[in-house]
């Protein structure tokens, strides 16, 4: 019931782009990406419906394929304060939100 | 502050001891959730609300644990017989109810840090 999420951990140089993936194998109304720092509650940085839709505000996008079940963040040219971990957060119709294990960003300079 | 608040901050406690803790959502959600966090996880869903009424229980959770909302406003967290294996983030979290038109996101309180020793 918990959605996967991959890859675990990502370094990347700043100005870089990368793309975490989160699956679940039940079928989805919604996805939340939420990025946590360290000895912070998480942040919520978007959610995506049912219908496909894809969200996006800046440099940080994301898709939703219910038919997959799948939904990716996209970070583009990553900055220093992206870093943290990131959380898909997966929600059936009424019901409670299951956050996956989550993904380690580290942005070098 | 209208965000969703939790109290208290920190707790260090002594095995065996009992220990609660208060969330305060953000007023007009009227689901409230409870979840765990250990060092490097995602955060572990304990429990959940939908105004008073408690929808889900983790399995994970053993009898010694036991929240409530009685109002459906605030809702607390008890840890009877406190074991080490308990220290833990503890987050509370509320959201808008279902349906809410593209507000159905989750809003996090700061959590409260539990230490067993």
């Amino acid at each position: 019931q918990q959605p996967v999420q991959s890859p675990q951990a990502v370094i990347l140089r700043e100005g870089e782009d990368a793309v975490i993936n989160c699956s679940s194998s039940k079928a989805l109304y919604s996805v939340h990406w939420y990025r946590q720092k360290h000895g912070e509650a998480p942040v919520f940085l978007m959610i995506l419906l049912k219908g496909g839709e894809q969200k996006g505000h800046e440099k940080i996008s994301a898709s939703f394929n219910e038919k997959k079940q799948q939904s990716s963040l996209y970070l583009t040219a990553s900055q220093l304060s992206y870093s943290g971990t990131y959380f898909c957060g997966t929600e059936n119709r009424d019901d409670k939100i299951i956050f996956g294990k989550g993904t380690r960003l580290h942005i070098l300079p | 502050d209208t965000g969703v608040s939790q109290d208290p901050r920190h707790k260090i406690t002594k095995r065996g001891q009992n220990v609660t803790f208060r969330c305060d959502p953000i007023s007009e959600h009227n689901r409230l959730y409870w979840y765990r966090q250990t060092l490097g996880q995602g955060p572990e869903f304990l429990t959940y609300f939908q105004n008073e009424a408690q929808l889900e229980k983790s399995r994970l959770l053993s009898d010694r644990f036991s929240a409530e909302r009685p109002k459906g406003s605030f809702s607390t967290l008890e840890i009877q017989r406190t074991e080490q294996g308990d220290s833990a983030m503890y987050l509370c979290a509320s959201s808008p109810p279902w349906g809410a038109p593209r507000n159905t996101e989750a809003f996090f309180g700061q959590g409260t840090r539990l230490t067993v020793v």
